[in-house]
């Protein structure tokens, strides 16, 4: 059983557009959720993440958006860079926050 | 600061082989995890310990055991490798500290590659 699902597995954006990464979880007793960035052959990095108690987190380029009524989270790359293609991994975890669980990943490619 | 390290980077075992994954942080964190990556199915959490002397199985733990330690280091051993335990394995650690933001996001490794044939 998914948990957590991103339902696209590619998506190609062109460059300085925006790039929209949509992640659904099942799970309600989810309240923190974060996004991964990861280049192949290395380990992912942090990116961003949000509680439950906002419905929006920006970090410059970045904005997290939650639904919590969908159960919907996205991420906003915005201008998009080359840079940015990458595999991005959406992240939950419950109240206590040791144990995250990931979903399966969206492989973005910037097209210059 | 290395932050988070693992060795080896890749390692090949014939099926019924033991080997331990090695993994160390600097950052003086409280939690370490190990993962493993497949194709299409993201990271899934094998153990992980909340704090030094303790651990705890993760979604997929059967044909695993973890060490932690010290503070420092959180090792994963496998028994008698097979080839469903070919995969990418992660280590991470995160801070942890209860009531200090951004204490939960967690720091990961470069990586082992392991096949077993």
């Amino acid at each position: 059983d998914q948990q957590v699902k991103q339902n696209s597995p590619s998506l190609s954006v062109q460059e300085g557009r925006i790039s929209i990464l949509n992640c659904d979880y099942t799970n309600s007793m989810f309240d923190y959720f974060l996004w991964y960035k990861k280049y192949p052959a290395e380990g992912p990095t942090f990116l961003i993440s949000i509680s439950s108690i906002k419905d929006k987190n920006e970090d410059g380029r970045f904005t997290v958006f939650l639904n919590k009524s969908a159960k919907h989270l996205s991420l906003h790359i915005v201008p998009s860079q080359p840079g940015d293609s990458a595999v991005y991994f959406c992240a939950a975890s419950p109240r206590g926050r040791e144990k995250l669980t990931f979903g399966t990943g969206t492989r973005l490619t910037i097209i210059p | 600061n290395a932050g988070v390290t693992q060795t080896p980077k890749f390692q090949v075992l014939k099926t019924g082989q033991s080997m331990t994954l090695q993994c160390a942080q600097d950052m003086n964190h409280n939690s370490m995890y190990w993962y493993r990556q497949d194709p299409g199915m993201g990271l899934r959490l094998i153990y992980y310990s909340a704090s030094e002397g303790t651990t705890d199985k993760g979604e997929v733990p059967n044909g695993y055991n973890v060490s932690r330690l010290n503070k420092r280091e959180f090792s994963l051993r496998l028994e008698s490798a097979a080839p469903s335990q070919t995969s990418v394995y992660f280590c991470a650690s995160s801070p942890t500290t209860s009531g200090e933001p951004n204490s939960y996001e967690q720091y990961f490794g470069p990586g082992t590659r392991l096949t077993v044939t």
